[in-house]
């Protein structure tokens, strides 16, 4: 049973235009989601996280939205550049979860020039 | 300067052996874990470690033995290897925050180690 699921595995967009990210949850008691950007052959990087007490966080072109009642997150990159082609993880934890941090499958993003 | 190292980066071994990957981090963190990336690309907590005790230890077969000799090293013994075993297991560290939850839930991950079984 999947608790953090990625739909898109894959999605190609044009470079300088807006990438959009989707994850959905089920579990509510989820407070704290984070995104993961991995290269080949490299462990996941951190990019960017939101608390369940907000519904927006930035970080320069990176943004992530959280809608609690739908159990979905986005994460926004824009502008698109090249160096943004990667696997992005969408992951989750829970309060008094040992942070354990529960991923989704993962969708593969390409920017093309 | 490697924050979070894995060795071996690549193992491929037969069916039935004993195999050990090791991680070590220099972050000064004092939690550390195993993941499992399978076939279908998810990436699975195994195991997870606070100041060399154990805190997480997901339904894993008990072929898996984690060990911790000291905060900065986490390894990952495995015997009597099954093809199932094959993934990409990725070592983790971060740090607790003073109020006993992680300092915003960042992991900060190995390179990954490619285990294949034949």
């Amino acid at each position: 049973d999947q608790q953090v699921k990625q739909n898109s595995p894959s999605l190609s967009v044009q470079e300088g235009r807006i990438s959009i990210l989707n994850c959905d949850y089920t579990n509510s008691m989820f407070d704290y989601f984070l995104w993961y950007k991995k290269y080949p052959a490299e462990g996941p990087t951190f990019l960017i996280s939101i608390s369940s007490i907000k519904d927006k966080n930035e970080d320069g072109r990176f943004t992530v939205f959280l809608n609690k009642s739908a159990k979905h997150l986005s994460l926004h990159i824009v502008p698109s550049q090249p160096g943004d082609s990667a696997v992005y993880f969408c992951a989750a934890s829970e309060e008094g979860g040992a942070q354990k941090l529960v991923f989704g499958q993962g969708t593969r993003l390409t920017i093309n020039p | 300067d490697t924050a979070v190292s894995q060795t071996p980066k690549y193992l491929v071994t037969q069916m039935g052996n004993d195999k050990s990957i090791k991680c070590e981090q220099n972050l000064g963190h004092d939690t550390m874990y195993w993941y499992k990336q399978d076939s279908k690309k998810f990436l699975k907590i195994m195991f997870s470690y606070n100041n060399k005790e154990l805190i997480i230890n997901e339904t894993v077969p008990n072929r898996f033995s984690p060990k911790s000799p000291d905060k900065a090293h986490l390894n990952l013994h495995i015997n009597s290897l099954e093809l199932g075993d094959s993934a990409v297991y990725f070592c983790a560290s971060s740090q607790w925050g003073a109020s006993g939850r992680l300092a915003y839930n960042e992991q900060f991950f190995g390179p990954g180690t490619r285990l294949t079984v034949l």
